[in-house]
């Protein structure tokens, strides 16, 4: 089945401990980014990229690393989260192309920061 | 800044059509896209309009005016699963894309 798998999906976690979301895409997409979701704000981009080795910043790319080592893997990195990154995470594929604005998106991460 | 404008909430009957209206500023533009969400769920892709006029599937159909830098979904023959939020996103260039805030529809019997 092709799709966008994100991992924790559910996460609590204290200020300054680091952690990475895992996004994996099945489809050989070449374009993947990463969005937060918060109450009255909408989806907003984070960080983006379109092909190996190739990241750019979003619309808020703060606090938030990311890598594109494989063409399958995009992961999402807080070095040191804060209570201002609690949110829902969105990771989403698409193809180049024609294709590029058809996005998948992953079923979501969760993240509570204490 | 960017931005783009949705009414946060509209309300129609099984059955009915609706229209969602988005009116986007954006310093580069290159289509607009429509994405709907259930409660608890993903986003999932509607449709894409990168030139101006009608774009058809299905009970959904999407419209762009680069000149008014607006766009609207409408939703035909609404169905109770049809109740969602629906997100306009704007692609501003090389994968950068703006979304809107969101509009919640609720569909009644």
């Amino acid at each position: 089945e092709a799709q966008v798998t994100q991992n924790p999906r559910y996460l609590i976690t204290v200020t300054g401990k680091k952690l990475t979301v895992t996004c994996s895409q099945n489809m050989n997409h070449e374009y993947m980014s990463w969005y937060r979701q918060d109450p009255g704000l909408g989806l907003r981009q984070i960080y983006y990229s379109m092909n190996v080795e190739v990241t750019d910043k979003g619309d808020v790319p703060e606090g938030y690393k990311v890598s594109r080592k494989e063409k399958r893997n995009f992961p999402l990195i807080l070095e040191s989260p804060s209570p201002n990154q609690t949110s829902l995470y969105f990771c989403a594929s698409s193809r180049g192309g024609s294709g590029a604005n058809v996005l998948t998106f992953g079923a979501g991460s969760r993240l509570t920061v204490l | 800044g960017q931005s783009l404008e949705q009414p946060s909430e509209v309300t129609a009957v099984e059955g009915a059509i609706v229209q969602i209206n988005c009116t986007y500023q954006t310093s580069g533009f290159y289509g607009l896209s429509w994405y709907q969400q259930h409660d608890g769920g993903a986003p999932t892709f509607l449709s894409y309009n990168a030139l101006d006029g009608l774009e058809e599937t299905g009970r959904f159909s999407s419209f762009l005016s680069r000149s008014d830098s607006y766009g609207y979904l409408l939703l035909q023959e609404l169905q109770m699963k049809d109740s969602a939020s629906y997100f306009c996103a704007a692609n501003t260039g090389f994968q950068k894309l703006v979304f809107g805030t969101g509009t919640r529809l609720l569909v009644s019997p």
